[in-house]
């Protein structure tokens, strides 16, 4: 079936460097996809999100990636701070109307 | 506005009891979705919404019910209350074509 995961379960930082967070997913028709971050206790908060006539997009501290020939997007976060210690979320969709599909989700962590 | 907002924060559940969770957003979106979270499953959508009136299943609807009187608000009910319900809960809302909003989650425990 159709599926959205992410490559590693974990992602550790050191304070100040460059994270990127993978994420593939399997259906070819995907037009929308948008990353989440959860901190603990705290419902997902919308980050950024990309069409698929794109494929970068930038917004503060943070650029979307989309690779549509291999299926791929990444969230590159750019002097990482430990309140981006989080779990990201990525997720897709087919068409305005349609249902959010989620990955596992990755944790990352800052290291001061 | 207050976006999405969802009570109780906890509950805490016999067996067989039941229970609404309830959700509601000031946001007059169309798209509305209830979500459970639980270790290493991510999100998993259960039931959802498109507007006043409509309701659809979703990945994992069974054992839950929802009605959709109103745009504002969509309550999630547990009928029959099992263990394997014990999870985090999020509802979420969006604009047809719009960026999906998510509540604060409710926790909920079954004995």
């Amino acid at each position: 079936g159709e599926n959205v995961g992410l490559h590693l379960p974990t992602l550790s930082v050191q304070e100040g460097d460059n994270s990127i967070i993978n994420c593939a997913y399997s259906n070819s028709a995907s037009d929308y996809f948008i990353w989440y971050k959860q901190e603990s206790g705290k419902g997902p908060q919308f980050i950024i999100d990309i069409r698929s006539n794109m494929d970068k997009r930038q917004g503060q501290r943070v650029t979307v990636l989309l690779n549509k020939t291999v299926k791929h997007l990444s969230l590159q976060i750019a002097a990482t701070q430990p309140g981006d210690s989080a779990v990201y979320f990525c997720a897709e969709s087919t068409g305005a109307n349609s249902k959010l599909t989620f990955g596992k989700g990755i944790t990352l962590s800052v290291r001061p | 506005n207050a976006g999405v907002t969802q009570t109780p924060k906890f509950q805490v559940l016999k067996t067989g009891q039941s229970m609404t969770l309830q959700c509601a957003q000031d946001m007059n979106h169309e798209y509305m979705s209830w979500y459970r979270q639980d270790p290493g499953m991510g999100l998993r959508l259960i039931h959802y919404s498109v507007g006043a009136g409509i309701t659809d299943q979703g990945e994992v609807p069974n054992g839950y019910n929802v009605s959709r009187s109103t745009t504002e608000d969509f309550p999630l009910r547990l009928l029959s209350a099992a263990p394997s319900q014990t999870s985090v809960y999020f509802c979420a809302s969006r604009r047809t074509s719009g960026t999906q909003y998510f509540g604060p989650g409710t926790r909920l425990l079954v004995l």
